[in-house]
């Protein structure tokens, strides 16, 4: 498919647990972005990516969240010793290039830690 | 699918009806605006942009109004349908030292009734 995809779409962790998470983005793209989304909240902005250097992590919520993306394409999300508050849906997006170009978004992983 | 914005603030209009959605940015700095819809389950999709040069930009049944002065961003959607229930986000792209990330606002719930 044409679009960003995110795998998986869903994943249940026991409090404590690793988990992984995978943005593949539109091929070309060399921005990728990964956001936190709160049921009835917007996305909050966690980290984003230029080809594959990390250049801000400003918005992860704490060292227990770590993104790569070594070869510029695919990007993982870990959260390692998950916590109940990590529960949430995370995005992933890319766009063209930095700056101002339109983002696209895969359909998000929703991960419940109970 | 999961739900999205639970406990947002609703706008209800009649189908056939004009809705207008309000959203308010954070930083005059921002150079760059988009206004997204997303559905249940679904990632953020990306409906129009406006740059901050200009204060009207339309698109196919939506037009985009950006206010400088007063930090002010609605969103027009003429003879709204069915298929335009879902929740709104305004973003704005933010530039810190070279990096790009994106700020979104509340969200709005658009309730189209029949």
């Amino acid at each position: 498919g044409a679009g960003v995809s995110q795998s998986p779409r869903y994943k249940v962790a026991k409090r404590g647990q690793d988990v992984a998470l995978r943005c593949d983005p539109i091929s070309g793209h060399v921005s990728l972005f990964w956001y936190q989304q709160a049921l009835g909240q917007g996305p909050e902005f966690l980290t984003y990516f230029q080809n594959e250097a990390q250049l801000d992590k400003s918005g992860l919520p704490s060292d227990r969240f770590f993104a790569e993306r070594p070869e510029g394409s695919v990007s993982t999300l870990k959260i390692q010793r998950t916590q109940q508050e990590d529960s949430a849906v995370y995005l992933c997006a890319s766009s063209f290039d930095s700056g101002d170009y339109e983002q696209y978004f895969g359909p998000g992983t929703r991960l419940t830690v109970t | 699918g999961e739900s999205v914005g639970l406990h947002l603030p609703t706008l209800s209009v009649q189908e056939g009806d004009n809705s207008i959605i309000n959203c308010a940015y954070s930083n005059s700095a921002s150079d760059y605006f988009i206004w997204y819809k997303q559905e249940s389950g679904k990632g953020p999709q990306f409906i129009i942009d406006i740059r901050s040069n200009m204060d009207k930009r339309q698109g196919q049944r939506v037009t985009v109004l950006l206010n400088k002065t007063v930090k002010h961003l609605s969103l027009q959607i003429a003879a709204t349908q069915p298929g335009d229930s879902a929740v709104y986000f305004c973003a704005e792209n933010i530039e810190t030292s070279g990096t790009y990330k994106y700020i979104f606002g509340t969200g709005t719930r658009l309730k189209v009734l029949a």
